[in-house]
């Protein structure tokens, strides 16, 4: 059963330009999850999709989007880059929400902004 | 105030040896899970263990067992038989909301342990 997989894995971008990541999660798995992680914030939690809504969004400013495919796959965007916006973004699925669900994380897309 | 505490920067645990990596949470829900996460240096947050609020027994997963005690919310990691391998940062985290009501579940993390093992 292949994992949660994250593209690209690592990225380097200049400051005012736009990303997008990608998180194709576990087969079967209908909850994604974006966190980013600094060696100063820690893992900080972006927003999290079902079932193609966004059901939950954390203290971003709205240069940070994202959505959902009717194939549970998400993508993350980031518009007008700051060199703050460095980090490694990970993302975690699980096959529902709840407390009571395994979360699952990608390897991770470490971006980089020059 | 914390949601997760992991109180302890860095470890440091001989091979072969068993080490218990702490982490305390503060929630007033009753549903919710504890979880704990490898990351080594390639970034990767590697799933260890869970730990629902409503589990009676402690959960185990291999060399990895999670000492649960609610009434202190406490969720200690227990690595026994350590291996070089198993120097990494280790993260606890927490899942509150209520089960089943499609209410939204985002993880909580600790700040985190360095763990190294020595020869």
């Amino acid at each position: 059963k292949a994992g949660v997989t994250q593209t690209p894995r690592y990225l380097i971008k200049t400051r005012g330009q736009q990303v997008t990541l990608s998180c194709s999660p576990i087969s079967g798995h209908r909850s994604v999850s974006w966190y980013q992680q600094t060696p100063g914030q820690g893992l900080q939690f972006l927003f999290e999709y079902f079932s193609e809504t966004q059901r939950n969004k954390g203290n971003f400013p709205g240069r940070f989007s994202g959505r959902q495919f009717s194939n549970s796959r998400s993508e993350m965007n980031v518009s007008t880059l700051e060199l703050g916006d460095s980090a490694l973004y990970l993302c975690a699925t699980s096959l529902e929400q709840g407390a009571r669900t395994e979360a699952f994380f990608g390897q991770g897309t470490r971006l980089t902004v020059v | 105030a914390q949601k997760i505490t992991q109180t302890q920067p860095g470890m440091f645990v001989q091979e072969k040896e068993a080490v218990t990596l702490d982490c305390t949470y503060d929630t007033s829900d009753q549903s919710y899970g504890l979880f704990w996460y490898k990351q080594p240096s390639s970034g990767e947050m590697i799933f260890l263990i869970y730990q629902g609020s409503y589990d009676e027994q402690n959960a185990t997963e291999g060399r990895y067992s999670l000492n649960f005690q609610k009434a202190r919310k406490s969720a200690n990691l227990v690595i026994s038989a350590s291996q070089l391998g198993d120097s990494a940062m280790y993260f606890c985290a927490m899942r509150e909301g209520l089960s089943g009501t499609g209410t939204a579940s985002k993880l909580t993390f600790g700040t985190g342990t360095r763990l190294q093992v020595t020869l």
